[in-house]
């Protein structure tokens, strides 16, 4: 059972835009920034978004993120078909003094 | 260009040992803080240790404590994780990942990972 609890999958038509969440408490997400990752299945994950809505430079801006709370959104617009991908949030607990995940949701592009 | 090799993976009987290695290049190792990650295949991503720039800090995820210790030569550019006392649970793909001192806690690059399976 991951500490960050996101929807296991999320699908949309090219072109479209999902939104994935990421659910946590006042020990991670509440008092800490968001990371996001996609896994590619097969290769190594890549950081998309970080401190909550920063992209690295080469990612590009069809990619978002947004915190609120104790929640984070990463949001992919224009979907194509090389979003299919596996996507993490992660961040740290302050309680666990630990890394935390959360368990994935998998992005199909119908 | 920023590379983490790991090597050292293996089949391991339960109750025994593995020391894994993450080679770095590309960048100033002991400019950034290192971690492991592991993943079960087809399963999510779970923390399981890191450790700052100069060894003075690390961290352990509750299930490997006791058994599991990071360390890091940054002469040689070298993340390790020593793993005693394997069990079944601890079989998965182990990536280890850089993360930037400065800002926010993130892992900004991932090796491919070295996979560890415990079986009898």
């Amino acid at each position: 059972q991951s500490v960050l609890t996101q929807p296991p999958s999320v699908s949309a038509a090219p072109g479209q835009r999902v939104t994935i969440s990421c659910s946590g408490g006042s020990s991670n997400i509440g008092n800490n920034d968001v990371s996001w990752y996609q896994q590619v299945p097969g290769t190594a994950p890549k950081l998309l978004i970080y401190d909550n809505n920063e992209r690295p430079s080469g990612i590009p801006d069809r990619f978002s993120g947004s915190k609120s709370g104790t929640s984070a959104t990463l949001g992919i617009t224009g979907l194509q078909t090389g979003d299919e991908a596996d996507y993490y949030c992660g961040t740290w607990d302050n309680s666990l003094s630990a890394g935390v995940f959360g368990g994935g949701t998998k992005v199909t592009v119908l | 260009e920023v590379q983490l090799v790991e090597s050292g993976g293996g089949v391991v009987r339960p109750g025994g040992s593995l020391r894994l290695s993450c080679v770095a290049s590309g960048f100033t190792f002991d400019d950034y803080a290192m971690s492991w990650v592991r993943q079960v295949p087809g399963k999510g991503l779970e923390w399981v240790s890191g450790i700052e720039w100069n060894g003075g800090i690390r961290g352990y995820v509750e299930s490997v404590k006791g058994r599991f210790t990071i360390s890091r030569d940054n002469a040689k550019n070298s993340l390790y994780l020593q793993m005693n006392s394997l069990g079944a649970d601890d079989t998965a793909l182990y990536h280890c990942a850089r993360r930037p001192l400065w800002g926010s806690y993130r892992f900004d690059y991932w090796g491919q990972g070295t996979l560890v399976t415990v079986s009898s």
